[in-house]
């Protein structure tokens, strides 16, 4: 099984900033095939991000994911005041399917 | 549009039993592969079981092996999970999500539903 491993745990930030979230894997994503969802209190998760780089349809062009193999990157250019919520990677290259512990982006 | 409306959820007593269902509608059900979600009060998201747009094709957590069921309905566009000998790890929020293939296993998920709450408690 693939252990993801996001960081930090918790990101202070104020609107306008730019965010970094982490994503380490226990071992290579295959096809780096690694996604990121923003989940919002009491809502599901959203799809952001797909294939490490890609964006999901209807996602502002703010977000931004990188990386390949073990090591992925979620850069949000200018936080708005909607994008204060947890962050999820996920990797879907092998099964079992397995997701980070998240990042939590709250406002400073 | 793309909905996914989850129903089952409930209290139950360590043991028992309880069945999920998800209802599908605004896309074509059967071309998709299907899972099931789950996240634990405060806790993050845990894939929980997979199936393909057939149904021929089904995964689970082995957390979950040898207790849940995953199915589908492809006449009814609906998906199920059928948990046995619930215990109380189990208590959590259960999510039907949509893969954006035909896998039932190499899922990306681009569309959630709501989600429905299973408590095991006694």
């Amino acid at each position: 099984e693939i252990v993801l491993t996001q960081s930090p745990g918790t990101l202070s930030l104020s609107p306008g900033e730019r965010a970094t979230l982490s994503c380490r894997a226990s071992q290579s994503v295959s096809s780096n095939y690694l996604a990121w969802y923003q989940q919002n209190p009491g809502q599901a998760p959203r799809l952001l991000i797909y294939v490490a780089s890609s964006r999901a349809t209807g996602i502002p062009d703010r977000f931004s994911g990188s990386g390949s193999g073990t090591e992925f990157t979620l850069t949000i250019s200018r936080l708005e005041p909607e994008d204060f919520a947890v962050y999820y990677c996920q990797q879907y290259g092998s099964s079992p399917l397995t997701f980070g512990g998240g990042t939590k982006v709250e406002i400073k | 549009e793309v909905q996914l409306l989850e129903s089952g959820g409930g209290l139950v007593q360590p043991g028992g039993s309880l069945r999920l269902s998800c209802a599908a509608s605004g896309f074509t059900f059967t071309s998709y592969g299907m899972s099931w979600v789950r996240q634990a009060p405060g806790k993050g998201l845990e894939w929980v079981s997979g199936i393909s747009d057939s149904g021929d094709s089904t995964y689970c957590a082995e957390s979950v092996k040898g207790r849940f069921t995953i199915s589908r309905d492809n006449s009814k566009n609906t998906l199920y999970l059928e948990m046995n000998s619930l215990r109380a790890e189990d208590t959590a929020v259960y999510y039907c999500a949509k893969g954006q293939s035909s896998s039932g296993r190499q899922q990306r998920f681009d569309c959630w539903g709501q989600g429905t709450l299973v408590t095991v408690s006694s």
